[in-house]
């Protein structure tokens, strides 16, 4: 079956450094979308960005990811790091082609941002 | 934006009882989907419905049914609760237009203990 692997459980950084959340996946799907999906504290995750052209960079609120096909990866970086960015980030996946395509999501990456 | 409520936000039970946890959204999509969260699995899905009379079993689905009366409700059912699942349980809805990916759209959460 499908799966998303997030290598890091936590990240920590200090305000201002930049940011790099992995994600590989494997999937029988030839045309897969890819998700980041961002889940502050006490709240429920939300849609950060989405992609499943290859090598087309995707951006959205200071963040972005860039699919590769070739190597299976869609990591999630921003520039600048801000304290407001200390988050769960989920990597997920689905079958394009699927109208009722169900998500996959990966273990999950724990961003803590320091001042 | 979507609005997916989920009750009880929190909820104690006994090992051996049933446990019922609801969901209602607004906003007419035809999918919804129930997911636990336990840290280092990240969300995974137990049941999810195309519409209105329809089930289909997730990745997880041992131990717990849905049910999918209408549109707005879908619901989870634990018959025999079992310490092992105790989690945060999310339920989502989305819909999917043309070639687009689907977007999912989280109730806030319910934390289930099984004593």
């Amino acid at each position: 079956g499908d799966s998303v692997t997030q290598t890091e459980g936590l990240v920590t950084l200090t305000e201002g450094l930049p940011v790099m959340l992995n994600c590989t996946y494997q999937t029988i799907y030839s045309n897969p979308f890819l998700f980041w999906y961002v889940q502050h504290l006490n709240e429920s995750p939300r849609l950060l960005l989405k992609s499943f052209t290859d090598n087309k960079r995707t951006e959205h609120q200071g963040f972005h990811a860039t699919l590769h096909k070739s190597s299976s990866s869609f990591h999630l970086q921003k520039s600048s790091a801000q304290l407001s960015d200390s988050a769960l980030y989920y990597c997920a996946l689905s079958d394009h082609h699927n109208a009722g395509a169900k998500l996959t999501f990966g273990g999950g990456t724990r961003l803590t941002v320091r001042p | 934006e979507a609005a997916v409520t989920q009750s009880p936000r929190n909820k104690v039970a006994v090992t051996g009882g049933k446990v019922t946890l609801s969901c209602n959204q607004t906003n007419n999509h035809n999918n919804m989907y129930w997911y636990r969260q336990d840290t280092g699995h990240g969300l995974r899905l137990i049941h999810y419905s195309y519409g209105a009379g329809s089930t289909e079993k997730g990745d997880i689905p041992d131990g717990y049914k849905a049910s999918r009366p209408s549109q707005e409700n879908f619901s989870l059912i634990l018959e025999l609760a079992t310490p092992s699942q105790t989690s945060v349980y999310f339920c989502a809805s989305g819909d999917r237009w043309g070639s687009s990916a689907e977007t999912l759209y989280f109730g806030s959460g319910t934390r289930l203990t099984v004593l």
